[in-house]
């Protein structure tokens, strides 16, 4: 347990849904963070908050649409996505600012877009 | 184009031996490098780090070294494990919240 939980942990969606990854962590952090992790691919950095406030946007396509209610709590809005969304999402957190700050991942959401 | 590299996409290595893990940037600017290790079905997790104005860092099994003229580093496990077992990660940061990952090496400790 690292303080960092996701949910849900697996998530089917047809291309024409709407969900969203939930992400929520207790361990004070003000920073937190969405990756993409596709097969055989280094993690992908979609999107960081930092004490809520948006600070890194990676090229991510208008179908992924973050938000950070607070600094405990992130989601990830899913839209009209393709197949090849389909991949590991992990959620980190992280205190302060890098270098050298280690982040806190949870386990991830294994999304399949069909 | 990658900017952290990790050729080996898996290593297997007997239990007690030594496991090595390397990993090559190509961004001087990196000023930071840490590992991650990763279990089936969990999130990384922290193992070790690095600054650019070291060469070496130990934490008991786990020791990493830079060399930053080569723009390598790599990761030594002494004694290896079976519970060694997982995904390691190299990552690499150059200011500000980016952080960039390698593809990541499997490594399997035999028993």
């Amino acid at each position: 347990e690292t303080g960092v939980t996701q949910t849900p942990r697996h998530l089917v969606m047809g291309m024409t849904n709407k969900k969203s990854l939930k992400c929520e962590q207790h361990l004070g952090h003000n920073a937190m963070y969405w990756y993409k992790q596709s097969a055989k691919k280094p993690l992908e950095l979609m999107f960081v908050y930092s004490l809520e406030e948006r600070v890194e946007n990676n090229s991510v396509p208008s179908r992924f649409s973050p938000e950070c209610p607070n600094s405990s709590h992130l989601f990830l809005h899913l839209h009209t996505l393709q197949p090849e969304d389909s991949a590991l999402y992990l959620c980190a957190s992280s205190r302060g600012q890098p270098p050298g700050t280690e982040a806190f991942f949870g386990q991830g959401t294994r999304l399949t877009v069909v | 184009d990658q900017q952290v590299k990790q050729n080996s996409p898996s290593l297997s290595v007997q239990e007690g031996r030594i496991s090595i893990l390397n990993c090559d940037y190509t961004n001087s600017m990196f000023d930071y490098f840490l590992w991650y290790k990763k279990y089936p079905a969990e999130g990384p997790t922290f193992l070790i780090s690095i600054s650019s104005i070291k060469d070496k860092n130990e934490d008991g099994r786990f020791t990493v070294f830079l060399n930053k003229s080569a723009k390598h580093l790599s990761l030594h496990i002494v004694p290896s494990q079976p519970g060694d077992s997982a995904v390691y990660f190299c990552a690499a940061e150059a200011g500000g919240f980016k952080t960039i990952f390698g593809a990541g090496t499997r490594l399997f400790v035999k028993a």
